[in-house]
């Protein structure tokens, strides 16, 4: 989906540095998702926002993972102390309502590449 | 825990042919069911959704669901060098309408 927006693309790290990766949904959509690809791994689900809200973080790590999305602004996924392990593809998606059952789907970002170190 | 087995491939057909992907998943309430494409170094992209048992095409593409079997598959006749790519299946989660499971997807090579 062209209109979620993701920078930056591609980010390198070294480890013990922080990433912050930048998510602006489609306008007007005030529901998040986060997603991460491992290199070998399938899509893992991380954690889902609205604005000002967590809804649900069950995927994301206890540690150094945090994300948030402001009444202002793209949403932020924030990764403390970066490890070698961290080097992932991260995937926001964004709809306008809660997704339901049938009917509704996530369409992803381009993804940001992160390298770590 | 709940998964989304995929064969991981290589999938290699001749150019025009049918190609043939298979998913299984453990979830019994899951309702959802989609085949994303995802070409190397891209982000995944959807390319079929289907939640009632039976067939849905979409032009070259036919997605097939059984309940009773916990199995979705994908279809794509007269396969083009261009649908080399992986194939992702994914299956909501039992009661969470918004949390996908991917498999880890089928590696598709059309040969020329």
């Amino acid at each position: 989906n062209a209109g979620v927006m993701q920078n930056p693309r591609h980010l390198v790290r070294r480890r013990g540095q922080e990433a912050r990766l930048r998510c602006s949904p489609v306008k007007g959509h005030s529901h998040v998702y986060w997603y991460r690809q491992l290199p070998e791994e399938g899509l893992k689900f991380m954690v889902y926002l609205q604005k000002e809200n967590i809804i649900d973080e069950s995927g994301m790590p206890k540690e150094r993972f945090s994300a948030e999305f402001p009444k202002e602004g793209p949403s932020i996924l924030r990764i403390q102390q970066v490890v070698r392990g961290d080097s992932a593809a991260y995937f926001c998606a964004s709809s306008p309502v809660q997704l339901a059952n049938s009917g509704n789907t996530i369409y992803f970002g381009e993804g940001s590449w992160l390298t770590v170190v | 825990q709940k998964e989304v087995e995929q064969n991981s491939g290589p999938l290699s057909v001749p150019e025009g042919a049918i190609a043939s992907l298979n998913c299984t998943y453990s979830d019994r309430v899951s309702q959802s069911f989609f085949w994303y494409r995802q070409y190397s170094g891209k982000s995944p992209e959807l390319i079929m959704s289907i939640y009632s048992n039976g067939d849905k095409e979409d032009g070259r593409f036919t997605a097939q669901l059984n309940k009773a079997s916990q199995y979705v598959s994908l279809l794509i006749r007269d396969s083009q060098p261009s649908d080399s790519a992986t194939y992702l299946c994914a299956v909501n989660s039992g009661g969470s309408n918004y949390k996908l499971t991917f498999g880890k997807g089928t590696l598709l090579t059309v040969n020329p």
